[in-house]
């Protein structure tokens, strides 16, 4: 049963420290997207990559936060120093190119809170 | 940039009844129309989707209308179960093909809408 799994599941931290969140995405795709969900904002797509190239991270507070792909197989989202308004739930998501549906297949979210 | 509007909010039926969740969307450039249910403490699942050379799709209790004209789209959700209860979301976005196969367009997502079937 492939699926994409996220870590961690919840994270609690002070603010200014650093939060590394991980995402494994499914086995073949070559697709992943980072998005925050918060009850104000909604859905907010974060960053792209398509083939561990950033294609669009516009959506990513760049001061503060940093998406990396160092292999096809692990995709980390760290933001540093961490703020209050950085809490929210956190989503990897991956797809391929080749799948005409261009389905993104989401994980379960990594929940941060930041004290 | 693409702007989606979702309605309503909240949307309380019974059990066997139908539901319809709306969409309205602003860029015309946009082609493809993805809905996702998400359960409490999941990730959004895709349940449907439509792309714009496609006026109407359906699997099985679901389906999805497009109306590009008037860029709208929603979802009709046909003997509701308790186990429908979730929240949905719609989104659009613009696919472009290249040869070596699609390209996502960023995903803009609507506000959500929350169901709730009662038994």
């Amino acid at each position: 049963d492939a699926r994409v799994t996220q870590t961690p599941r919840h994270k609690v931290t002070e603010m200014g420290q650093e939060v590394t969140m991980r995402c494994q995405p499914i086995l073949g795709h070559n697709t992943v997207f980072w998005y925050r969900q918060t009850m104000m904002q909604g859905l907010e797509l974060l960053a792209y990559f398509r083939n561990r190239a950033p294609l669009d991270d516009s959506g990513m507070p760049k001061d503060r936060f940093s998406a990396e792909m160092p292999d096809a197989t692990l995709a980390t989202l760290k933001i540093q120093p961490s703020e209050p308004r950085d809490s929210a739930v956190y989503f990897c998501a991956s797809g391929h190119t080749r799948d005409r549906g261009a389905e993104q297949y989401f994980g379960p979210g990594t929940r941060l809170t930041v004290t | 940039g693409e702007n989606v509007e979702q309605h309503p909010s909240t949307l309380s039926v019974q059990e066997g009844d139908s539901a319809v969740i709306k969409c309205t969307y602003s860029d015309s450039a946009s082609n493809y129309f993805p809905w996702y249910k998400q359960e409490l403490g999941k990730g959004p699942q895709l349940i449907i989707d439509i792309r714009s050379n496609v006026g109407e799709k359906k699997d099985q209790r679901i389906a999805v209308t497009l109306n590009k004209t008037a860029k709208h789209f929603s979802l009709h959700i046909t003997e509701t179960q308790p186990e429908d209860s979730a929240v949905y979301f719609c989104a659009a976005s613009l696919l472009a093909r290249f040869a070596g196969g699609t390209s996502y367009g960023k995903l803009t997502f609507g506000q959500g809408t929350i169901l709730t079937v009662h038994p």
